[in-house]
């Protein structure tokens, strides 16, 4: 059964620095990977997915990266914004037509 | 659609009521999950569609959870007998391609069941 875990669970930073968030999943053999955010009350906003096939996304100041054989994935904030502090997930399908499991969280508080 | 649309975004009823939740998936996507997030906690996984394929209902916490999809579009979770327990955000995503699709998500109905 897959399991996906994210590390640190909350994170505390000043406005302005750099921040790596942690996904980890325990069967390499997924099909793709995407992080989400959640604001409070809201539902989940796609920010990146990356294939199987691929290494790294990008999107304006977040890059994530996939090594699938050591079962990771970063999200990496650069230049963090108070607008940023949000829930951050990440969630893996393992196989094409199948759900996705989703990790717990990282709950990022950006203070000015 | 501009993107995935659920309603009601709330909604309150007594214990043992039945309750239908709604979701309408981006057009043309053709696969469809929904999800239960309870407070302060993860997203577990309902059920998901994939086009005219047969659900993945695993995820189904009890027999009085159901869920149907009508014309490979707007999909209907119900809950029969409601207990506080089922108190929760239901979230319902979609994507466009069966294999490898970005999924969106809808912005949840809060269910209170009191």
């Amino acid at each position: 059964k897959q399991e996906v875990t994210q590390i640190p669970a909350a994170l505390s930073v000043p406005e302005g620095e750099n921040l790596v968030l942690n996904c980890s999943f325990t069967d390499s053999a997924i099909y793709n990977l995407q992080w989400f955010r959640q604001d409070p009350g809201k539902g989940l906003t796609s920010l990146l997915l990356i294939q199987s096939s691929q290494r790294e996304q990008t999107s304006g100041r977040l890059n994530a990266s996939l090594d699938k054989s050591s079962g990771r994935s970063t999200l990496y904030i650069a230049a963090s914004q108070p607008g940023d502090s949000a829930t951050y997930l990440c969630a893996v399908k393992e196989t094409s037509g199948s759900r996705l499991t989703f990790g717990e969280g990282t709950q990022l508080t950006v203070n000015p | 659609g501009a993107g995935v649309s659920q309603s009601p975004s709330n909604k309150v009823t007594e214990k043992g009521k039945d309750v239908e939740l709604r979701c309408d998936p981006i057009s043309g996507h053709t696969a469809l999950y929904w999800y239960r997030q309870s407070l302060g906690q993860g997203l577990e996984f309902l059920i998901y569609f994939q086009g005219n394929s047969a659900p993945d209902k695993s995820g189904l916490p009890s027999d009085r959870f159901s869920a149907e999809r009508t014309g490979g579009s707007v999909s209907t979770l119900t809950i029969q007998r409601t207990q506080q327990e089922d108190s929760a955000v239901y979230l319902c995503a979609s994507s466009d391609r069966v294999w490898d699709g970005e999924a969106f998500f809808g912005q949840g109905t809060r269910l209170t069941v009191v």
